[in-house]
């Protein structure tokens, strides 16, 4: 089985300027989760598409969007880039919401830089 | 209150040794999961092991154990034979309530950088 793709795996943006990031879930997989890591904050919860239905969402201003296509692929959209959204973005893929419960399995994440 | 408690920033280990590092939870959901994972330098979050809270025995995967002590609200990994592929960063993280209801959004302590020594 193919793991969690991210594309792009790296990113440079400046300030003001939007970005698109991309994952594609393990197969047969239809949940999928974003987290945003940085040195200061840790690992924070951005929102989780199920179904292409946002599930849950983490406390994050509305510049940061999701959605997820019919084939479980989702995608995080960040509007008006600022300096502190400097990060490696994670995105989780996870079972279509039944057993097993210890499928959560992480992508290698895209890495933003905001100048 | 933290959820999720790593109260060792930074722990060294002499290779082929074994180690145990903390996590400790908080929660009021009877169902949850409890998951262990491996970011090495690279940035990547491998997964190593998980617990469920009506697992009655502990994890084991490997040379990975997860002690569970329910009710002092534990979680500790316990790595066996330490190697040195084994140095990197570790994060402790739950996954409160049911999937089917709550969804598998994962709250993460702040993690134990593990240094394996030659």
């Amino acid at each position: 089985k193919a793991g969690v793709t991210q594309t792009p795996r790296y990113l440079i943006k400046t300030r003001g300027q939007q970005v698109t990031l991309s994952c594609s879930p393990i197969s047969g997989h239809r949940s999928v989760s974003w987290y945003q890591q940085t040195p200061g904050q840790g690992l924070q919860f951005l929102f989780e598409y199920f179904s292409e239905t946002q599930r849950n969402k983490g406390n994050f201003p509305g510049r940061f969007s999701g959605r997820q296509f019919s084939n479980s692929r989702s995608e995080m959209n960040v509007s008006t880039l600022e300096l502190g959204d400097s990060a490696l973005y994670l995105c989780a893929s996870s079972s279509s919401g039944g057993p097993p419960y210890n499928e959560q399995f992480f992508g290698p994440g895209t890495r933003l830089t905001v100048l | 209150a933290q959820k999720i408690t790593q109260t060792q920033p930074g722990m060294f280990v002499q290779e082929k040794e074994a180690v145990t590092l903390d996590c400790t939870y908080d929660t009021s959901d009877q169902s949850y999961g409890l998951f262990w994972y491996k970011q090495p330098s690279s940035g990547e979050m491998i997964f190593l092991i998980y617990q469920g809270s009506y697992d009655e025995q502990n994890a084991t995967e490997g040379r990975y154990s997860l002690n569970f002590q329910k009710a002092r609200k534990s979680a500790n990994l316990v790595i066996s034979a330490s190697q040195l592929g084994d140095s990197a960063m570790y994060f402790c993280a739950m996954r409160e309530g049911r999937v089917e209801t709550s969804g598998s959004r994962l709250t993460f302590g702040e993690g134990t950088q593990l240094t394996v020594n030659p």
